[in-house]
């Protein structure tokens, strides 16, 4: 069983618009949620990331809304730039506990 | 800042041969070492996660006599493929931590491919 679900597996948006990209999790004792970006022949760069305590965690032009209740989470990327396509994930973990990773959304962004 | 390197980036070895592959972190104390392996569609399997002083965890489906580990200090882990077979082609990734935090430091990636 998937822990950690994304949605869509990929997405496409123009120039200057908001790409929203969606995860949810299974394990209400996940408090950790680090997003990913990854480039094609790159490993995963940590983007941006969040703890259950807090509902919103924004860098530039990253954000993350968190829904502790419904085990949601999305990431915004407002003002997309072309050199923003690329893979995202999500993750989850726990204490030390190994980080759990989504499948994807494959963001693509048209100049 | 915190830094991982993985070595080497690529290997093309022959069915049933072996590939060792090296995670070096730069800037910080990797306390934990978690090591995944990303498929061509690119979902991750967790293979082991490894904690200076404890005992290393594997995954379900993945065992030291297939992936042996060796984290010996807090900047360096190893992992071999042995005897390598088509099934176990990807781009393995080391992922470091340190202390308790949560953050995890990846490197560029090993890629295994076998012929």
């Amino acid at each position: 069983q998937q822990q950690v679900r994304q949605s869509p597996q990929s997405l496409t948006v123009w120039e200057g618009e908001t790409a929203i990209l969606n995860c949810s999790y299974e394990d209400s004792t996940f408090n950790y949620f680090p997003w990913y970006q990854q480039f094609p022949g790159e490993g995963p760069a940590l983007l941006i990331s969040i703890r259950s305590v807090s509902d919103k965690k924004e860098d530039g032009r990253f954000t993350i809304f968190f829904n502790k209740r419904e085990k949601k989470l999305s990431l915004h990327i407002t003002d997309s730039q072309p050199g923003d396509s690329a893979t995202y994930f999500c993750a989850a973990n726990q204490g030390g506990r190994a980080l759990i990773f989504g499948t994807g959304t494959t963001v693509s962004v048209s100049p | 800042g915190a830094l991982v390197y993985q070595y080497p980036r690529r290997t093309i070895c022959k069915s049933g041969t072996s590939m060792r592959m090296e995670c070096q972190a730069v800037g910080f104390q990797a306390t934990s070492v978690a090591w995944y392996r990303q498929s061509p569609q690119k979902t991750f399997e967790l293979i082991a996660l490894s904690t200076v002083n404890s005992a290393i965890k594997y995954e379900q489906n993945f065992t030291q006599e297939k992936f042996p580990i060796s984290h010996p200090n807090l900047s360096f882990s190893s992992m071999t493929v042995l005897n390598a077979y088509l099934e176990d082609r990807g781009l393995y990734l080391c992922g470091a931590r340190e202390g308790v935090g949560n953050t995890l430091y990846f490197g560029e990636g090993s890629r295994l491919i076998v012929v």
